[in-house]
C-alpha cells in the first residue's frame, strides 16, 4: 500500500482557474512537503508544513493532521504553472522523504 | 539562496562501467540523501548519510552502490558496475536543524 496518495493524477485547467491538488497519507508525520518538478527537471521545494496553512504568492498549502490530508491550491493559474506537483512526507525530522506519485498539471492559455 | 549542486547534469555510460555522481550539499547541512527517479515513476529513496556513515538505506541500495563524503563539501554516489535498469534521474538532498529540505537539480544517468 502506498503511504502517500495524490489526486487527481492528471489535471488540465484553463488559464485563470483555481486549482486544488489533494494529498492523503497513512503514516504519522513530522512534516509534509509540496514539491514542483518540470519535465526533465529538478525538484523545487514549494512548502514544508507541519500544521495549518502557508501561502506564497499564488500558492496556498494546507494540512489537517487529524485527517492526514493536505491540499495545494493555485489561484489564478497560468501556463507557467504547468508541472508535476508532488506531495511527500517525513515521519521524523531528518528522516528520508517518502514521495507521492505526483499530479501532472497542464494549464492551457 | 543556498543551493545543492549536482554534477554532471547528464551522464551516459556503458553497461558494466563504474560511475560517480557528485553532489555539493549546502555548507552547514549535516544530513545528506540520495534519491532516484526512473522515467515515468515516482521518486524513490536510496540512502541517507549522517556523521560520516550511512544512517538508512533502501533495498535498492545493494552492494553495487556506495556513498562517500571524501572531504568537507562533496557527497558522492558510486555505482560500481552499471546496469541498464540503473538509468534514472538521481537527486541529492540535504538538511539540518532549523533548515528546510533542499534538493539538487539532479543527474540524468543513461546506461547504454
Amino acid at each position: 500500500k502506498n503511504e502517500v496518495e495524490q489526486s487527481p493524477q492528471n489535471l488540465t485547467a484553463q488559464e485563470g482557474e483555481f486549482i486544488t491538488i489533494n494529498c492523503s497519507y497513512s503514516v504519522g508525520i513530522s512534516a509534509l512537503h509540496w514539491l514542483q518538478q518540470h519535465p526533465g527537471g529538478g525538484i523545487v521545494s514549494l512548502f514544508m508544513l507541519s500544521s495549518g496553512k502557508k501561502k506564497h504568492g499564488r500558492l496556498i498549502a494546507t494540512i489537517n493532521i487529524q485527517e492526514k490530508h493536505s491540499s495545494l491550491h493555485i489561484t489564478a493559474s497560468h501556463p507557467r504553472d504547468s508541472a508535476v506537483y508532488i506531495c511527500a512526507v517525513q515521519k521524523t525530522s531528518y528522516d528520508k522523504v517518502i514521495f507521492g506519485p505526483g499530479t501532472s498539471l497542464s494549464v492551457i492559455p | 539562496e543556498p543551493e545543492v549542486t549536482q554534477t554532471p547534469s547528464h551522464q551516459v555510460t556503458q553497461m558494466g562501467q563504474e560511475v560517480i555522481l557528485r553532489c555539493v550539499p549546502i555548507s552547514n547541512h549535516l544530513y545528506f540523501y540520495w534519491y532516484r527517479q526512473i522515467l515515468g515513476q515516482k521518486v524513490e529513496f536510496l540512502v541517507s548519510f549522517y556523521n560520516n556513515e550511512i544512517s538508512e538505506k533502501s533495498e535498492i541500495f545493494d552492494d553495487q552502490f556506495s556513498v562517500e563524503r571524501p572531504d568537507g563539501s562533496n557527497f558522492t554516489l558510486k555505482i560500481r558496475s552499471t546496469k541498464l535498469e540503473d538509468s534514472a534521474m538521481y537527486f541529492c538532498a540535504s538538511t539540518s536543524t532549523g533548515s528546510g529540505y533542499t534538493f539538487g537539480s539532479g543527474t540524468r544517468l543513461t546506461v547504454v
